[in-house]
């Protein structure tokens, strides 16, 4: 079954860039839609953006200033590098496989999650 | 953005209690609505999918109804591992947005 593993740094000084990348396991990258999604006690659940195999991406319009994210088929992996992190950018990241069910035009449910990383912005 | 919100924000239940939770959207999503129980420590679990679509593997007393701007999630027969975070998230449009979560606890 298809897992997913973040990776990166668990503390990000303040206006530095925030740099992740998940690897995708037991399947593979090149169909579905690969999605960040963040976790802080003040904000709840949200969906940061995601990238599609082909490199074509959505992000949310209030992080798309400073927001990038790639997909590398060959090695199964896809990243995410937010510039510019403040304290308000602390939260678990976890990154997720989006799919679109039988008859329906859009993304739909979120199936597989990694099991998230937890990064703090502070000095 | 649209806006997802979701009651109660917390309920507390017995075992076997049938409960529901409801999420409603700030305009027309079209069935574009998932649930996900998510506990302490772990990334969240889908449970159903545009609207009413029970994921594999998981129990048939989660059900989802609703259409247009509200939406419901309806447990059947509550089990010790139901008590849980429960949250709803629109994928209509871009961000994905999710409501701010329902704590189910034991009564």
């Amino acid at each position: 079954q298809v897992q997913l593993q973040e990776s990166g740094p668990g503390l990000v000084r303040p206006s530095e860039t925030l740099s992740l990348t998940c690897s995708v396991s037991g399947g593979s990258i090149s169909t579905y839609y690969w999605t960040w999604i963040r976790q802080s006690a003040g904000k709840g659940l949200e969906w940061i953006g995601r990238v599609y195999n082909t490199g074509g991406t959505s992000y949310n319009p209030s992080l798309t200033t400073r927001l990038s994210m790639s997909v590398d088929t060959s090695r199964n992996q896809f990243s995410l590098r937010l510039a510019a992190v403040t304290a308000a950018d602390t939260a678990v990241y976890y990154c997720a496989r989006q799919f679109t069910a039988k008859r329906w035009d859009l993304p739909s449910g979120v199936d597989v999650w990694g099991q998230g990383i937890a990064v703090t912005v502070s000095s | 953005d649209i806006q997802v919100t979701q009651s109660p924000s917390s309920l507390s239940a017995s075992v076997g209690d049938r409960v529901t939770i409801t999420c409603r959207a700030s305009q027309n999503i079209r069935g574009y609505l998932n649930w996900y129980q998510q506990k302490r420590g772990n990334a969240p679990k889908l449970l159903i999918y545009v609207t009413s679509n029970l994921q594999r593997g998981v129990p048939s007393r989660f059900s989802g109804s609703g259409s247009g701007t509200d939406f419901t999630l309806t447990i059947n027969s509550l089990q010790p591992e139901d008590f849980a975070i429960y949250f709803c998230q629109q994928t209509y449009t871009t961000p994905n947005t999710f409501g701010q979560g329902t704590k189910l606890e034991i009564k």
